[in-house]
């Protein structure tokens, strides 16, 4: 059984980098064809997504969040990682960590306990 | 972008009810749309993907129908665990969840 854990800081600095880390067990993220995503939740608000990478290491981002974003994969750690640059007030959220049901599928069967981060002074 | 429309917000109902919650995408995606249940402080649920196939492990009482650009969930007879906040997720261009339905006890 797959099973995902986000980590990393709870607060971030506006204007700065937030940056987590979703660990994997039961699974690797260089198992062929499946995606590895990164999906968040302002508080009280519906999901985001925000992008994935493949196992191949290639990677896809929401369009609105591209140019901020950054995700990519640790094959040796069995990680994968998010970066996300000049956060502000709005970049509040609960974060996951997920990865697709199957092979080459874009919907979301297993999924971290989820992470919040405040951005704040 | 495509934008995904659920409707109602906020469903009032008993244990037992049919209930049905609707998913419209401002444009057509086939039938590339998923569905999650959200209880609170929890990750979502996978429940439906590709509109009308049912997730290993979910109850029979769940089902979905629809394609192009509207979509419905039917929960047959609600039971105490399905009270929750539902999402649908299109996945044809890039992925975008609706505004979500939360499925309250009236």
């Amino acid at each position: 059984q797959v099973q995902l854990r986000e980590s990393g800081p709870r607060l971030v600095k506006p204007s700065e980098t937030l940056s987590l880390t979703c660990t994997v067990s039961g699974g690797s993220v260089s198992s062929a064809n499946y995606y590895w995503s990164w999906i968040r939740q302002p508080p009280g608000k519906t999901l985001e997504w925000i992008g994935y990478v493949f196992y191949t290491g290639s990677t896809n981002y929401n369009p609105s969040l591209k140019s901020r974003v950054i995700i990519s994969r640790d094959t040796s750690r069995n990680q994968f990682s998010l970066r996300l640059n000049s956060v502000t007030a709005a970049d509040t959220a609960v974060y996951y960590c997920a990865r697709g049901v199957g092979i080459y599928d874009y919907f979301w069967g297993y999924w971290g306990q989820g992470t919040l981060v405040t951005v704040s002074s | 972008d495509i934008q995904m429309t659920q409707s109602p917000s906020t469903l009032s109902a008993s244990v037992g009810d049919r209930v049905t919650i609707t998913c419209r995408a401002s444009q057509s995606i086939s039938s590339w749309l998923a569905w999650y249940q959200q209880e609170p402080g929890k990750a979502p649920k996978l429940l439906i993907y590709d509109a009308s196939r049912l997730q290993t492990g979910v109850p029979s009482r769940f089902s979905g129908s629809g394609s192009g650009t509207e979509f419905t969930l039917t929960i047959s007879s609600l039971q105490p665990d399905d009270f929750a906040t539902y999402y649908c997720q299109q996945y044809n261009t890039h992925q975008t969840f609706g505004q979500g339905t939360k499925v309250e006890v009236k």
